[in-house]
């Protein structure tokens, strides 16, 4: 089983800056099968990237993602106020189809 | 518009059963894989169990093997997870979510969620 372990647990950050986040897997994965979701309060998670580095349909182009072997990043390039939120990284390249445990992106 | 909507969550008691429901509607439900994901309160995400699109290819989390039965009428556009043996630890808000690549795929998109909870 591929354990994912995201940093860091929180991130306080004001609009207008870039935020990166990362997503360390325990093993080298496929970057083909590796996405990241946004859940706010109250909502289902939301697709943002797939295959490492693809845009989910109606996603802005300041959210990018990158990395290979075991080393992962999701950047936000200027935050918005939208963008408060908590993010997951998501390996879907084998059963069992694991989440990393969160990063919580604050206002700061 | 491509729609997933769970039902059946409530109360329930240790030990008890449930199924959950996911219908699906603004998209050729029986071409796409389908996924249980589930979020304990204030914790994260956890992946539950897969179904192909013809049901021959089904997966489990090895925390609801043996008491969890997932299983899907593409006549009804429906989606299902049986819930046996309930614990306290499946509290829980249960997702649907639609794999749009098949076995390993992307989870695009989600349903809002049916809440279980296990108490006595």
């Amino acid at each position: 089983e591929i354990v994912l372990t995201q940093s860091p647990g929180t991130l306080s950050l004001s609009p207008g800056e870039r935020a990166t986040l990362s997503c360390r897997a325990s093993q080298s994965v496929s970057s083909s099968y590796l996405a990241w979701y946004q859940q706010t309060p109250g909502q289902a998670p939301r697709l943002l990237i797939y295959g490492t580095s693809s845009r989910a349909s109606g996603i802005p182009d300041r959210f990018s993602g990158s990395g290979s072997g075991t080393d992962f990043t999701l950047t936000i390039s200027r935050l918005e106020p939208e963008d408060f939120a908590v993010y997951y990284c998501q390996h879907y390249g084998n059963s069992p189809y694991s989440f990393g445990q969160g990063t919580k992106l604050e206002i700061k | 518009e491509v729609q997933l909507v769970e039902s059946g969550g409530g109360l329930v008691q240790p030990g008890g059963s449930l199924r959950l429901s996911c219908a699906a509607s603004g998209f050729t439900f029986s071409s796409y894989s389908m996924n249980w994901v589930r979020q304990a309160p204030g914790k994260g995400l956890e992946w539950v169990s897969h179904i192909s699109s013809s049901s021959k290819t089904i997966y489990y989390a090895d925390s609801v093997k043996g008491r969890f039965t997932i299983s899907r009428d593409n006549a009804k556009n429906s989606l299902y997870l049986q819930i046996n043996s309930l614990r306290a630890e499946d509290t829980a808000v249960y997702y649907c979510a639609r794999a749009p690549s098949g076995t390993y795929s992307r989870f695009d998109p989600w349903g809002q969620g049916t809440l279980v909870t296990v108490s006595s």
